[in-house]
């Protein structure tokens, strides 16, 4: 089984802080992805990596960066937190990509998420 | 951004009730679409993918159509039981956009 892990289930920060989020996939998968969720909004895409070190904005980056240093592991980091940042945050891992790679393979499979709260 | 609908946001329904809910979407460049589950306290699971027109996808008590022509997505759940409480995302995949987009979901919530 697949398996995505992410850092901390629930994360309390102060307005300013540095943070960064971690997540963590097991099964080599090329492709990992961070969105937020916000009640009524559905998940919005923030990053995704394709490969080490490769990157691409999502829907809502700004705030945001991102760091894939190794292939099993994608960093979500907010330079300075801000109170509109609180939300939650999921990690996903795919082995393809939608719309390049065959049908299928570009299922998402999701960690448990992170519940920032930015003070 | 694409404009991906989901309705109703939120239902309740009794334990052996079957119900349906949509996914609407822009039917133009349209490559394929994903159903995911999202029960509280765990994280999104895949459903379905589907990509051709009528297609109908099913999982046990769990059926999805397509009609990509005038763009929706049904999703029905048979004799619903309290275990399929959860929120229901659906995500269409547009050329080669690399990214799915998201709905809002469809909160259903089974009464026991």
């Amino acid at each position: 089984d697949v398996k995505v892990t992410q850092s901390s289930r629930y994360l309390v920060k102060r307005t300013g802080e540095k943070v960064f989020l971690e997540c963590v996939q097991d099964m080599d998968h090329e492709n990992m992805f961070w969105y937020r969720q916000d009640p009524g909004l559905g998940l919005r895409l923030i990053y995704f990596s394709y490969d080490v070190k490769m990157k691409e904005k999502g829907d809502i980056p700004e705030g945001y960066s991102v760091s894939r240093e190794k292939k099993e592991r994608f960093s979500l980091i907010l330079e300075s937190a801000s109170t509109n940042q609180t939300s939650m945050y999921l990690c996903a891992s795919s082995f393809g990509l939608a719309g390049v790679n065959e049908l299928g393979t570009d299922t998402q499979y999701f960690g448990p998420g992170t519940r920032l709260t930015v003070l | 951004i694409l404009n991906v609908e989901q309705s109703p946001q939120s239902l309740h329904v009794q334990e052996g009730d079957s119900t349906n809910f949509t996914c609407s979407f822009p039917s133009s460049n349209f490559y394929a679409l994903h159903w995911y589950r999202w029960e509280t306290a765990k994280s999104p699971e895949a459903l379905f993918v589907m990509t051709l027109n009528g297609d109908e996808k099913k999982k046990g008590r769990i059926s999805a159509t397509l009609n990509t022509k005038e763009g929706y997505s049904y999703l029905y759940i048979k004799g619903s039981q309290p275990e399929d409480s959860a929120t229901y995302l659906c995500a269409p995949i547009y050329g080669s956009a690399r990214q799915l987009t998201f709905g809002s979901g469809t909160q259903l919530t089974v009464l026991p």
